[in-house]
């Protein structure tokens, strides 16, 4: 089981260029999220979708665009690249209701440079 | 979400149970506790999580308090591979189908030879 995949493992960006950063899960979970985490910081919330069709902002949401494509895939948007926008995104989904037996399933991370 | 406290790091001797305590002053009935560990710089890894009862899987124990203000995980026989970082999160469900987790900066943990 590939659980939740994210692509593409690095990148390097410049100033102002776009891309978007893709997700997908394979167990079939209600929720997904979008996650950053700086060097030597935990991790914060960027964006989620609780279910298919709805997206909410989280704590770090400036800067990013969401789009809940359908109930596997969920990608994250930057539209003009900044420096502080350096960072390691995580992409990951959980059952949603009953929180699920096992919590959140993380992806690998995207590592991402912006220079 | 209430807040939760722990310390920055920890050491543990290879084989011996690893305590990495957690509090959560805070916390208000509809709260639960989870565990989760990242390995150097991977993503992060649920553990195990917990409302007022003691939990066990085969990862981990969770020992909460009486008062659910504190808690206790615990790593029974440590290996170099739990090296990580813990993190101990509270969280309410959000009635909208989700339920969103706040990461600290968890507690260091280093398994020793």
């Amino acid at each position: 089981n590939a659980g939740v995949t994210q692509t593409p493992k690095f990148q390097v960006l410049k100033t102002g260029q776009s891309m978007t950063l893709q997700c997908a899960q394979d167990m079939n979970h209600n929720s997904m999220y979008w996650y950053r985490q700086d060097p030597g910081m935990g991790l914060r919330l960027i964006y989620y979708s609780a279910s298919e069709g709805t997206t909410d902002k989280g704590e770090v949401p400036n800067g990013y665009n969401v789009s809940r494509l359908n109930k596997r895939e969920f990608s994250l948007r930057l539209e003009s690249a900044a420096p502080s926008q350096t960072s390691v995104y995580f992409c990951a989904s959980s059952e949603g209701k009953n929180r699920g037996r096992y919590g959140y399933t993380f992806g690998s991370g995207t590592r991402l440079t912006v220079v | 979400d209430a807040k939760t406290t722990q310390p920055t790091s920890m050491d543990c001797a290879e084989g011996r149970a690893a305590n990495l305590p957690c509090n959560h002053s805070t916390i208000s009935g509809n709260e639960y506790v989870y565990w989760y560990r990242q390995i150097h710089s991977q993503g992060p890894q649920y553990i195990i999580h917990g409302l007022k009862n003691n939990e066990t899987n085969e990862m981990a124990s969770l020992i909460i308090t009486e008062d659910r203000k504190s808690s206790t995980l615990i790593l029974p026989h440590a290996t170099l591979r739990d090296t990580a970082v813990y993190y101990c999160i509270v969280s309410a469900y959000s009635g909208a189908g989700s339920y969103q987790l706040t990461f600290g900066k968890g507690t260091k943990l280093s398994v020793i030879p």
